[in-house]
């Protein structure tokens, strides 16, 4: 059974920082690419941010380029999402979420609080 | 990366067949074959119901179907049950690996 799960969400002030990470199992982990996606309370999903099967090809919306940093570790079959300088904007919950373009599964979602 | 526009909302009648859109650019929707519909229920994950456009993923039922025309794309519920009533999102791919999301319908089931 395919599962994605997700963690490391949390209440942080603003500036600060969180590293998000989303635990693998029931399937070829290194064989997919792999997004984050957030949703902000009452509104759609937003995609954040996607990596390559080998990490050598990663991607960012405009909206956190250069404060996000998405990673992973395909042998122990996690996925990260280094965030810096944290907004409140950056409030959602977070998903990781598994394909190139139909995301076919999703984890629960982990919840980022970004205030003072 | 704007987000795809769809209707707030979109309802029908038990039995009936209802349509929600989706439009986006010629960056995205119009220039590629990877369009996906997710269904949302409150405090869930999204659930993908149609990818590249028209594929039903195993499990689907067949009343969901998915067109393309242009830089509009569309999903139609056919023979609307109580349980479609829920969130739905497009998604497109829209170049240099990168998504765009819809901003969501509401489906009530009337």
């Amino acid at each position: 059974e395919v599962q994605l799960v997700e963690s490391g969400g949390g209440l942080v002030q603003p500036g600060g920082s969180l590293r998000l990470s989303c635990a693998a199992s029931g399937f070829t982990f290194s064989s997919y690419w792999m997004n984050w996606v957030r949703q902000a309370p009452g509104k759609g999903p937003v995609w954040v941010s996607r990596i390559y099967t080998d990490g050598s090809i990663t991607s960012y919306a405009d909206s956190v380029k250069g404060r996000f940093t998405i990673s992973r570790d395909n042998a122990k079959k996690t996925l990260f999402l280094q965030m810096d300088s944290l907004r409140v904007e950056d409030t959602a919950v977070y998903y990781c979420a598994r394909g190139f373009a139909g995301n076919d599964y999703w984890g629960q979602g982990t919840l980022v609080t970004v205030s003072s | 990366q704007s987000a795809l526009t769809q209707p707030p909302s979109a309802s029908g009648s038990p039995g009936q067949s209802v349509t929600i859109s989706c439009t986006g650019t010629s960056s995205d929707v119009g220039n590629y074959d990877y369009v996906s519909w997710y269904q949302q229920h409150p405090g869930k994950a999204p659930k993908l119901m149609i990818y590249d456009v028209s594929k039903r993923p195993s499990g689907v039922p067949d009343r969901f179907s998915g067109s393309k025309s242009g830089n509009t794309a569309s999903l139609t519920v056919s023979g609307l049950q109580a349980e479609d009533e829920s969130d739905y999102y497009c998604s497109s791919y829209a170049g240099s690996n990168k998504l765009v999301f819809g901003g969501g319908t509401k489906l009530t089931v009337l």
